[in-house]
């Protein structure tokens, strides 16, 4: 089975720094990933991680740490239009993806 | 030049109608995905073909019935809806299954 947690909501300030954890215990694993959705639309594609370490692109960055099923995404130089849910999801074999609840940034003036 | 789009975007019915969501993509993809996302966000899983074939089909009940004419389109349909199925319902698709690209949803609401 899957089991992704991530915290269900997070505030920041404008120009903050947030960092969104992640916690899985999955049946398998090949690769994970951090999509962004705002309220009403669809979830849009951010990092993906399959070996250990960090992946930057630009104010976002996304961390993994397999030996303890671990993953962080990190937003950078907070900005309004990031007030989003942020989905972490699990890849298990070639097509499946397992989502977590999300986390609702909230980004405050 | 719509990557990934569903119709319609919203749909209104009334319990034990059947209803049916159509999904294309243009993006040359070779596999397609249905999730479901509910009323607390939750994005789950409910069926995906590659190349017309099916090849992930989760715990859905088989009201539920996906057809996939050709690799660019995947439709859904719904038998017997009950007020359970209100969610908004999401087509994706993917090419070697890295990033998965989104359609803009179904809103689907049952009275």
């Amino acid at each position: 089975g899957q089991n992704i947690d991530q915290p269900t909501e997070m505030t920041a300030t404008e120009g903050a720094i947030v960092q969104i954890n992640c916690t899985y215990q999955t049946s398998g694993f090949n690769g994970l990933f951090w999509y962004q959705q705002h309220a009403g639309e669809a979830p849009t594609f951010l990092s993906y991680n399959v070996l250990d370490g960090l992946e930057e692109k630009g104010r976002f960055s996304s961390f993994l740490s397999r030996s303890k099923g671990y993953s962080y995404l990190l937003l950078k130089e907070l900005q309004m239009k990031d007030s989003a849910s942020y989905l972490c999801a699990v890849r298990d074999g070639d097509y499946k993806l397992s989502f977590g609840a999300g986390t609702t940034v909230t980004v405050r003036a | 030049d719509t990557a990934v789009s569903q119709t319609p975007k919203y749909l209104v019915t009334q319990m034990g109608n059947d209803k049916s969501i159509k999904c294309e993509q243009n993006l040359g993809h070779d596999t397609m995905y249905w999730y479901k996302q509910d009323s607390k966000k939750f994005l789950k899983i409910m069926f995906s073909y590659n190349n017309k074939e099916l090849i992930i089909n989760e715990t859905v009940p088989n009201r539920f019935s996906p057809k996939s004419p050709d690799k660019a389109h995947l439709n859904l349909h719904i038998n017997s809806l009950e007020l359970g199925d209100s969610a908004v319902y999401f087509c994706a698709s993917t090419q070697s299954g890295v990033e998965q690209y989104f359609g803009p949803g179904t809103r689907l609401t049952v009275t």
